[in-house]
């Protein structure tokens, strides 16, 4: 069973707005990570974020982690056409940290 | 370096059929994975290896094995090959659990 869902299944803006995602999880987490994947490509690994912080920059990538609502998001601003991708996130489970669960993404299309 | 490369990337099978897709990291991680992603869904986790030597099954194991002789390969078997193994499969490696992971370009495998 998938332990985070993204929400929404898909999104699509223009050029230089933002671009929000968010993902929920059911159980207790070690760290909670971001992933893109460009169609028909591997995944590459956006941000970690652990349980014990809650927000996290990587240039133009923010993510925030709010435990009490086992609930994340990804925020991408100034959006650009070469973002186009799905999004996924993946969460580790308390009782079994190597098992990493994945859920099902976003997938985010922008506009030129 | 070449990171996380898998081999074959493309391969068709009739049912019964056995095959053994091969993944190899250079990046002396001790932790390797096999997911597999089919359409609409996130990644479901095969098996993994914490290191040379071990495996240990993930979420949707049946019909599958693996095997970690050597630290930078994990082999990932399927012995009889059915339909619904059709799907694309991905190797990824991390230093630990709670590094990021690193993932291969995939093989998209389908059974008739």
């Amino acid at each position: 069973s998938q332990q985070g869902e993204e929400d929404p299944q898909a999104l699509s803006i223009q050029e230089g707005e933002n671009a929000t995602m968010n993902c929920s999880y059911k159980t207790s987490i070690n760290n909670l990570q971001w992933y893109r994947q460009n169609s028909g490509r591997g995944l590459v690994h956006l941000i970690l974020i652990r349980s014990n912080e809650r927000e996290k920059h990587s240039g133009r990538l923010r993510v925030t982690l709010d435990t009490s609502k086992k609930s994340s998001s990804l925020l991408i601003t100034a959006s650009r056409a070469a973002d186009t991708a799905s999004y996924f996130c993946a969460t580790d489970a308390q009782r079994n940290n190597n098992d990493m669960r994945f859920g099902a993404g976003t997938r985010l299309t922008v506009k030129p | 370096n070449a990171g996380v490369t898998q081999t074959p990337k493309f391969r068709v099978l009739k049912t019964g059929q056995s095959m053994t897709l091969l993944c190899a990291q250079d990046m002396n991680h001790e932790y390797m994975y096999w997911y597999r992603q089919d359409p609409g869904m996130g990644l479901r986790l095969i098996h993994y290896s914490v290191g040379e030597g071990t495996t240990a099954k993930g979420e949707v194991p049946d019909g599958y094995n693996v095997s970690r002789l050597k630290k930078q390969n994990f082999l990932l078997g399927l012995e009889s090959a059915a339909p619904s193994q059709t799907s694309v499969y991905f190797c990824a490696s991390s230093y630990s659990y709670y590094n990021e992971q690193f993932f291969g370009p995939g093989t998209r495998l389908t059974v008739l």
